[in-house]
């Protein structure tokens, strides 16, 4: 595998169900990010984390729950879902946590909450 | 606090025509700007980023865009289009006054180019 693969790539799950998102990348970067695509509407930042720790919490409602155990994995834990929580998530990743460092993304997980 | 808009959530051209893809940002400070494309069920792929190195910036697959501080934009522009070229772009900056590396992305802008 390279670059930044994400699992599953469609998910669909109930309101009242609990599943989760994997990301991991190949690149040997520090900082991972969880971003939010919804139609009509722009890329979301959802959580930064940089060597493990989490860095931002971009005011993410408490029913998404990340968990970052090394610098090469990063998940996203989901639980009573709402409709409107269905879009692409996005993962992605950069060398380190400057300005300049460009992120690399992954394939994404299509999420449909029914 | 940063910002980007993209003029035109949609833009048409011809296959063999000039693409122009508009994008102007808003910094409090010196900015760094980054382009990216989208296909359709894919991630986002870096097209090519502006580091306050040279202001004409050239990226993959034949497209550049120029830095231009005095109107605050960075437009993406490609002489000629290909079919394979229709995607959806984003503009993104990041700032010094971001706690790290946080990206700002525009609305996008979808491209579809015509035989």
């Amino acid at each position: 595998e390279t670059g930044v693969t994400q699992t599953p790539r469609h998910l669909v799950m109930g309101m009242t169900n609990k599943k989760s998102l994997k990301c991991e990348q190949h690149l040997g970067h520090n900082a991972m990010y969880w971003y939010k695509q919804s139609a009509k509407k722009p890329l979301e930042l959802m959580f930064v984390y940089n060597f493990k720790e989490q860095t931002e919490n971009n005011s993410v409602p408490s029913r998404f729950s990340p968990e970052c155990p090394n610098s090469s994995h990063l998940f996203l834990h989901l639980h009573t879902l709402q409709p409107e929580d269905s879009a692409l998530y996005l993962c992605a990743s950069s060398q380190g946590s400057g300005d300049s460092y460009e992120q690399y993304f992954g394939p994404g997980t299509r999420l449909t909450v029914t | 606090a940063q910002s980007v808009t993209q003029l035109g959530s949609h833009v048409s051209v011809s296959e063999g025509a000039l693409v122009l893809l508009r994008c102007n940002y808003s910094s409090s400070v010196p900015p760094y700007l980054f382009w990216y494309v989208q296909y359709p069920n894919q991630g986002l792929q870096l097209l090519l980023k502006y580091t306050s190195a040279a202001t004409l910036v050239k990226g993959i697959n034949g497209f550049e865009a120029e830095f231009k501080k005095s109107e605050t934009s960075f437009h993406l522009t490609k002489p000629s289009a290909h079919m394979s070229d229709a995607a959806e772009y984003f503009c993104a900056v990041s700032d010094k006054s971001n706690a790290g590396n946080m990206l700002t992305f525009g609305g996008g802008t979808r491209l579809m180019v015509k035989p």
